[in-house]
């Protein structure tokens, strides 16, 4: 079975910290992402990523960037965090584009509250 | 722009059928798969569709029609631990976009 990891189930920070919240996979897939999750507002994508150092913007990237320099981490980071980005936040992993059926899969989510 | 309608609630009976619909309005779309997700807990993939037509899976099926724009979820012999939110994610060109979910209670 796939294994998303997240570090943390639950987080607490403070506004203008800089936030890193962390994924490995165990799957050696490429492809990973992270969303964001509010309610009535479903998934929202932020960054993608489909290989190691390469990184493609979501529908929402603004007060996000991300890192992976190597295959099986993906992280977020928040530069300077906000009460708006107080949310549930998930990260997914599946093979390359050439299997579009493949579905991906999702680690448990870090609920962050930016106080 | 990408515009995904299901309902936000619905509520059925244990054993009873239920039918949980998605509308879409997306260019290059590729399939369209739903996820299952408790509250609390990470999405879990439910199906995939990318041709017309019905997908049996247990107690489970997923519909598909291109032409219409339109998705449904179906699922039999309801029991209590199905109460959870269910997400209609069109692929559209390699990226899965997501709709708001439907939260499903059996009674």
């Amino acid at each position: 079975d796939v294994k998303v990891t997240q570090s943390s189930r639950y987080l607490v920070k403070r506004t203008g910290e800089k936030v890193f919240l962390e994924c490995v996979q165990d799957m050696d897939h490429e492809n990973m992402f992270w969303y964001r999750q509010d309610p009535g507002l479903g998934l929202r994508l932020i960054y993608f990523s489909y290989d190691v150092k390469m990184k493609e913007k979501g529908d929402i990237p603004e007060g996000y960037s991300v890192s992976r320099e190597k295959k099986e981490r993906f992280s977020l980071i928040l530069e300077s965090a906000s009460t708006n980005q107080t949310s549930m936040y998930l990260c997914a992993s599946s093979p390359p584009d050439r299997d579009l059926h493949q579905p991906q899969h999702f680690g448990d989510g870090t609920r962050l509250s930016i106080l | 722009g990408q515009n995904i309608d299901q309902p936000t609630e619905m509520t059925a009976t244990e054993g009873a059928i239920v039918q949980i619909n998605c509308t879409y309005q997306t260019s290059g779309f590729n399939g369209l798969f739903w996820y299952q997700q408790h509250a609390g807990e990470a999405p879990t993939f439910l199906s995939y569709n990318v041709l017309d037509g019905l997908e049996e899976k247990g107690r489970f099926s997923s519909f598909l029609s291109r032409s219409k724009g339109y998705s449904y979820l179906l699922l039999k012999e309801l029991q209590m631990k199905d109460s959870a939110s269910y997400l209609c994610a069109p692929l559209v060109n390699n990226d899965m976009r997501f709709g708001a979910g439907t939260r499903l209670t059996v009674k």
